[in-house]
């Protein structure tokens, strides 16, 4: 099945640094939402975008719906342990169906 | 609010037997549910898109005679893996449609040995 392009594919970095990841796609989206995974659950919903342009914070998290429609990044600022975890990055067109990313594993050390 | 269940959380099976996984939305009515399977260290591909009250429409590459899918009732869709092979086992997923938004269940594993 199609995947959106993600990277970077892994970051490790230190407690308090901030965190840029980005997704792109060959096509467009109407809507761009970032999800975050911990080990053996299911995905939680992080922040939605459904404007072009469009930039949306939620606590120290910022993401951006990029200007052409294909593409979108996710940006964490001082980062905690709790961060660890796989993000994924997901874009919706007409229908319901949710194209996945190919994840991002995030490890945080203190 | 907006919240998915999933039954059992993990379940080990032998090779040929049939699995039943049940996905619930506990706080909303969802007359769309998908269902998802991810191998380790790989993203969430879908499966199928199940609607309440009718067939489940299932993505290309995705045996409908293999993974059953029933959506009976607005807050409940089955996912029955039959006659599973160890080739099966994977985390299965399933996600309610609420305000045009995707809301996930904590997954199901499956070990088919």
């Amino acid at each position: 099945g199609q995947q959106l392009n993600q990277s970077p594919q892994s970051m490790f970095i230190q407690e308090g640094e901030d965190v840029s990841m980005n997704c792109t796609s060959s096509s467009i989206f109407n809507t761009w939402l970032w999800y975050k995974q911990d080990p053996g659950e299911g995905p939680v919903l992080l922040i939605a975008l459904y404007k072009a342009g469009e930039l949306t914070s939620n606590g120290r998290l910022t993401a951006q719906f990029g200007i052409t429609r294909k593409d979108s990044f996710l940006n964490i600022s001082a980062s905690i342990p709790s961060d660890v975890g796989i993000y994924f990055c997901a874009g919706q067109s007409n229908t319901d169906k949710l194209i996945f990313g190919t994840g991002t594993r995030l490890q945080v050390f203190p | 609010g907006a919240v998915v269940s999933q039954h059992p959380s993990r379940v080990i099976c032998k090779s040929g037997t049939s699995v039943k996984i049940e996905c619930r939305s506990l706080d909303f009515q969802a007359t769309t549910m998908f269902w998802y399977r991810q191998f380790p260290k790989q993203s969430l591909m879908l499966m199928a898109t199940s609607n309440e009250g009718s067939k489940a429409t299932y993505e290309q590459g995705v045996e409908k005679d293999k993974f059953l899918i029933n959506h009976a009732s607005l807050t409940l869709s089955t996912l029955t893996v039959t006659s599973a092979h160890p080739e099966d086992s994977s985390f299965y997923i399933c996600s309610g449609d609420f305000q045009e938004t995707q809301y996930f269940g904590p997954g199901t594993r499956l070990l088919v040995l």
